[in-house]
């Protein structure tokens, strides 16, 4: 059982959009800066989203980051066939002096 | 450009110990902090230790007292030595830098990430 609720898995058609939740509670989410990263098939995570919705070089903006009290959000518009992975939320949590990770949700674009 | 290559990986009977290196090029690297998370398989990240650029390191609690992240600035390289391992260590162990130089605070800020070495807790 993950500090960070997420659903564990979405899907949508190629264009459409599609919003990952991330559910945490104030000694996490609700304090710090959430962070959001994709793992496709096989490879490594890579970071999407940092301090709750900036976005790296590199990253295209069809994917934004926000966040509202205990829980943010990880949005993906104009859905590709390449946006198919893995996406894992994380923050760090001040009850647990750790840094914690959301179970992880499995995109499927159809 | 910024890489992280993770070695040291393999199988290893329950009680054992096995240590794992991370080297690092392309930063200044005395001036970041280094992670290391875990993947279990098929399952989620957990994040397991970090060092910072001045030493001080910080553990998850299930591998206090096993496990020791260690640096050695002069080779570039940030290590996991990892003592007592139980079955439930089995894992895809990835070093990750923190992107802040000189921070003495831990965020869920991981960049960029090493391609990861499998560690196998079985008898």
């Amino acid at each position: 059982q993950s500090v960070l609720t997420q659903p564990p898995s979405a899907s949508g058609t190629p264009g459409q959009r599609v919003t990952i939740s991330c559910s945490g509670s104030n000694s996490n989410i609700g304090s710090y800066y959430v962070y959001w990263y994709q793992q496709l098939p096989g490879t490594a995570p890579r970071l999407l989203i940092y301090r709750d919705n900036q976005r790296p070089s590199g990253v295209p903006d069809r994917f934004s980051g926000s966040k509202s009290g205990t829980s943010a959000s990880l949005a993906i518009s104009a859905l590709r066939s390449e946006d198919d992975a893995d996406y894992y939320c994380a923050a760090w949590d001040d009850s647990l002096s750790g840094v914690v990770f959301g179970g992880g949700t499995k995109l499927t674009v159809l | 450009q910024v890489q992280l290559v993770e070695s040291g990986g393999g199988v290893v009977q329950p009680g054992g110990s096995l240590r794992l290196s991370c080297a690092a090029s392309g930063f200044k690297f005395s001036d970041y902090g280094m992670h290391w998370v875990r993947q279990a398989p098929g399952k989620g990240l957990e994040w397991v230790a970090f060092i910072q650029s001045g030493g001080n390191k910080y553990y998850t609690d299930s591998v206090k007292g096993r496990f020791t992240i260690s640096r050695d600035n002069s080779k570039n390289t940030v290590f996991l030595q990892m003592n007592s391992l139980r079955a439930e260590d089995t894992a895809v162990y990835f070093c990750a830098k923190d992107p802040r130089p000189t921070v003495t605070t831990i965020t869920g800020w991981f960049d960029p990430w090493g391609q990861g070495t499998l560690v196998t807790v079985s008898s």
